[in-house]
């Protein structure tokens, strides 16, 4: 039972422009937000996460939106990069579950010089 | 700077071999985490580990195993290799708790064929 969503397998941007990534989660009791990014054959790199006591986070060109009604978070990134082309996972975690980290099925980002 | 080490980047192993995967980290984090990685799957919890000897079962458990006998290493053990198990695998470490500073920090992956 996928916790964290990813439904959008890939997304192409013009470089300069927005790129808005997406994620969703059913699980009410997650507390704490993250996205990564990953490069073929590289581990993944922790990018920027937010806490469910805030909606916003931001650092540099990304910032993560957290609406908890909806159980929705979101990544933007303002201008998109040609560097930037990845694939990004968002994950989860809740307290009391043995620190586990939840992640999605990732969306592969290509920024289009 | 936090360091997640694997011991090889590529390896490839046959039906039927015992495999061991191999992870060192620095940062003197309590939690250690083993994933795989597939297409259309995204990251999928093996195993993992919040103390040294201590392990718990992740989603896709079967064929694995696992081992910590200090709190900086973290093996990963395919009891008898099979081609399903052909895969990218992740090691991560995290420092207890959720919330700022929690966050996994991952190793550079192996790449494991089975044949």
């Amino acid at each position: 039972d996928q916790q964290v969503k990813q439904n959008s397998p890939s997304l192409s941007v013009q470089e300069g422009r927005i790129s808005i990534l997406n994620c969703d989660y059913t699980n009410s009791m997650f507390d704490y937000f993250l996205w990564y990014k990953k490069y073929p054959a590289e581990g993944p790199t922790f990018l920027i996460s937010i806490s469910s006591i805030k909606d916003k986070n931001e650092d540099g060109r990304f910032t993560v939106f957290l609406n908890k009604s909806a159980k929705h978070l979101s990544l933007h990134i303002v201008p998109s990069q040609p560097g930037d082309s990845a694939v990004y996972f968002c994950a989860a975690s809740a307290p009391n579950t043995g620190n586990q980290f939840y992640f999605g099925t990732g969306t592969s980002l290509t920024v289009i010089p | 700077d936090v360091k997640v080490t694997q011991s090889s980047r590529y390896l490839v192993k046959r039906t039927g071999e015992k495999v061991f995967l191999e992870c060192v980290q620095d940062m003197d984090h309590e939690n250690m985490f083993w994933y795989r990685q597939d297409p259309g799957l995204g990251l999928r919890l093996i195993y993992f580990s919040y103390d040294v000897k201590m392990k718990e079962k992740g989603d896709i458990p079967e064929g694995y195993s696992v081992s910590r006998e200090k709190k900086e290493r973290f093996s990963l053990i395919l009891e008898s290799a099979s081609t399903n198990q052909t895969s990218m695998y992740l090691c991560a470490s995290s420092f207890e708790g959720t919330g700022m500073n929690t966050e996994a920090f991952f190793g550079q992956g192996t790449r494991l064929t089975v044949v």
